[in-house]
């Protein structure tokens, strides 16, 4: 049972262009959910919280659908600093225990000039 | 940034050896994590620390051994590790269990 599923990609996306990744998970309980962001060799770090009304920073935009049991991520105008690895996390906690976040495996994109 | 801190950010050891690996989070943060990261796979929750009480030890061999002595402080203690426990170890903190976490930029661990 995979309890959050990410297409791994690579996504070779033009710079400039448009890319959005879905994210699944399996837990109903889940609370809280966010995009991390992880270059090679690097730690994750996080890009933004995905909220049940969907936000906006800047290029990026996160959506939630609790229905459906996923979260997606679009990236507009695609630069090459945002090639990276993009990790779906979602946070639960069950009665007694601490489930923490579980990430899953990471989409993999690659800007291409 | 320098939220999360980790020392050291390398280390090569040997299956007898002991060694400690260390965070500090100033961010007044109320929970600590470690996690593993291996080569293409994804993170794993090793040890997660809430107001210094440790509330879950996700199933992880007896040779990893943490430690938090406070709210700032993590260390995780390694003794007698094999060569397939070599990976990147990550330490993250965060306000409460639900919120988001800040990582540390991690100690790169051989074991030879």
């Amino acid at each position: 049972r995979k309890e959050v599923e990410q297409d791994p990609g690579p996504f070779n996306v033009p710079e400039g262009a448009t890319v959005a990744f879905n994210c699944t998970y399996s837990n109903s309980a889940s609370q809280s959910f966010f995009w991390y962001r992880q270059d090679c060799r690097k730690e994750p770090k996080l890009l933004m919280s995905v909220y049940s009304s969907g936000n906006e920073d800047g290029r990026f935009t996160a959506q939630l659908n609790r229905a459906s049991q996923y979260i997606s991520l679009l990236i507009r105008d695609s630069k090459l600093s945002d090639s990276a690895t993009y990790l779906c996390v979602v946070n639960s906690l069950s009665g007694g225990g601490a489930d923490g976040l579980t990430f899953g495996k990471g989409t993999h994109l690659i800007i291409q000039p | 940034e320098t939220g999360v801190t980790q020392t050291p950010r390398h280390l090569v050891m040997g299956m007898t050896n002991k060694k400690s690996l260390k965070c500090e989070q100033h961010l007044g943060h109320n929970a600590m994590y470690w996690y593993k990261q291996s080569a293409k796979k994804p993170l794993e929750l090793m040890f997660v620390y809430s107001l210094e009480e440790r509330v879950e030890n996700n199933s992880v061999p007896s040779r990893f051994s943490p430690e938090c002595p406070n709210s700032s402080h993590l260390f995780l203690h390694l003794h007698t590790l094999q060569p397939e426990d070599s990976a990147l170890y990550l330490c993250a903190s965060s306000q409460d269990r639900l919120f988001e976490q800040y990582f540390g930029p991690g100690t790169r661990l051989t074991v030879t």
